[in-house]
């Protein structure tokens, strides 16, 4: 069974560089899959940041395009965020997910990491 | 970016009701358009993709429906663990986008 696990400081300063690690495990992240970073500020709902390929190919939301690096490490089975300049509205949980993907039936995300609360405060 | 707007953005009901949550996108999605529940302080989890193929796992009382612009989670017969909220996302286009969420309360 697929699983994984994010990984990083909880706490950033305005400015600074918020960067998370994805750990999969049970599976390789060499598959025909697309590994994804999605978001959540307090009380609100879900974003999607970006997903990375095996091959490094990315594809990022516009949004934060100008501010965000996926990379990934098939030696370590993980994969990694990178969101600069950040400010206070950066701040909420951070999911990794797995993007599946099924021709006539369109892609979705599973399985979730459990999740990583990040705060961005001086 | 499709814009996913769901409908009612909460609701009480009682154990043992039906339950019907809307979602509508911004423009034609085909039928790619899933279903996930999350409780407080975990993550999500995909109960219905493509509209209307449950998730492995998933109990038969989640059924979902819907194509092009209209879909809709039932829960047939609420039960005390199926209180949640509840997102709609889109799998038809980049960027993703998810609805703003429906969160279901008890009566």
């Amino acid at each position: 069974q697929m699983q994984l696990q994010e990984s990083g400081p909880g706490l950033v300063k305005p400015s600074g560089t918020l960067s998370l690690t994805c750990a999969v495990s049970g599976g390789s992240i060499s598959t025909s899959d697309w590994w994804s970073w999605v978001r959540q500020p307090p009380g609100k709902g879900l974003e999607w940041i970006g997903q990375i390929y095996h091959s490094g190919y990315t594809n990022l939301n516009p949004s934060l395009e100008n501010r965000v690096t996926i990379s990934v490490d098939k030696s370590k089975n993980q994969f990694s965020l990178k969101l600069n300049s950040v400010t206070a509205a950066d701040t909420g949980v951070y999911y990794c997910a797995r993007r599946e993907y099924q021709v006539h039936m369109g892609e979705w995300f599973d399985p979730w990491g459990q999740g990583t609360l990040v705060i961005v405060s001086s | 970016d499709i814009q996913m707007t769901q409908s009612p953005s909460s609701l009480s009901a009682s154990v043992g009701d039906r339950v019907t949550i809307t979602c509508r996108s911004s423009q034609t999605i085909s039928i790619y358009l899933n279903w996930y529940q999350q409780k407080p302080g975990k993550a999500p989890k995909v109960l219905v993709k493509a509209a209307s193929s449950l998730q492995s796992g998933v109990p038969s009382r989640f059924s979902g429906s819907g194509s092009g612009t209209d879909f809709n989670l039932t829960i047939s017969s609420l039960q005390h663990e199926d209180f949640a909220t509840y997102y709609c996302q889109q799998g038809y286009d980049m960027p993703q986008t998810f609805g703003q969420g429906t969160k279901v309360e008890i009566k």
